[in-house]
């Protein structure tokens, strides 16, 4: 798969365990995103990453970790979930530079129980 | 911050008919207005955008009108087909160094055959 890649896809996880959702982006991009997709909401924004440094946190709570080692790949450490915390979460890319177009990853579709 | 609206939240049309979808923004400094279809289990797609220096975009059957003076843009896309079928989001941005993209909420096209 070329473009913007995540695993898993599917995670299911309780409220106690730590976990981490990776993406990869194959597009010589250098801004990363992680959104936070749920059910009859708009899609939220919830950590950018241009050129491996932090630009954009939207009040996420701490139990929601981001890293960015290089511009090729991004991470979401979670720990001690909540059942409301379930959603699809989405990485997407830009080249930045003037251009905005994003390009979004199939998602990981997370359940926390 | 940015605020968008969209609507409707759902539409149903008969093939070959056309759609219309609206959104309306609350940042006059947002000058980029990118549209995603997002197919039922897939990620979102760019499908067009444009940007504040022009009023008018099209490509095939789909273009993108933009009103600055009264804040809205809409999508609309002729002689629909069954595959047109999706959720489709709009987004706004200011773009330059400002990565975000608030997104409206969504509408459910459904395109009977």
């Amino acid at each position: 798969e070329t473009g913007v890649t995540q695993t898993p896809r599917h995670l299911v996880m309780g409220m106690t365990n730590k976990k981490s959702l990776k993406c990869e982006q194959h597009l010589g991009h250098n801004a990363m995103y992680w959104y936070k997709q749920s059910a009859k909401k708009p899609l939220e924004l919830m950590f950018v990453y241009s050129l491996e440094e932090r630009v954009e946190n939207n009040s996420v709570p701490s139990r929601f970790s981001p890293e960015c080692p290089n511009s090729s790949h991004l991470f979401l450490h979670l720990h001690t979930l909540q059942p409301e915390d379930s959603a699809l979460y989405l990485c997407a890319s830009s080249l930045g530079e003037g251009r905005y177009e994003q390009y979004f990853g199939p998602g990981t579709r997370l359940t926390v129980t | 911050g940015e605020n968008v609206e969209q609507h409707p939240s759902t539409l149903s049309v008969q093939e070959g008919d056309s759609a219309v979808i609206k959104c309306t923004y609350s940042d006059s400094a947002s000058n980029y207005f990118p549209w995603y279809k997002q197919e039922l289990g897939k990620r979102p797609q760019l499908i067009i955008d444009i940007r504040s220096n022009v009023g008018e975009k099209k490509d095939q059957r789909i273009a993108v009108t933009l009103n600055k003076t009264a804040k809205h843009f809409s999508l609309h896309i002729t002689e629909t087909q069954p595959e047109d079928s999706a959720v489709y989001f709009c987004a706004a941005s200011r773009g330059g160094s400002n990565y975000k993209l608030t997104f409206g909420k969504g509408t459910l096209l459904t395109v009977n055959p």
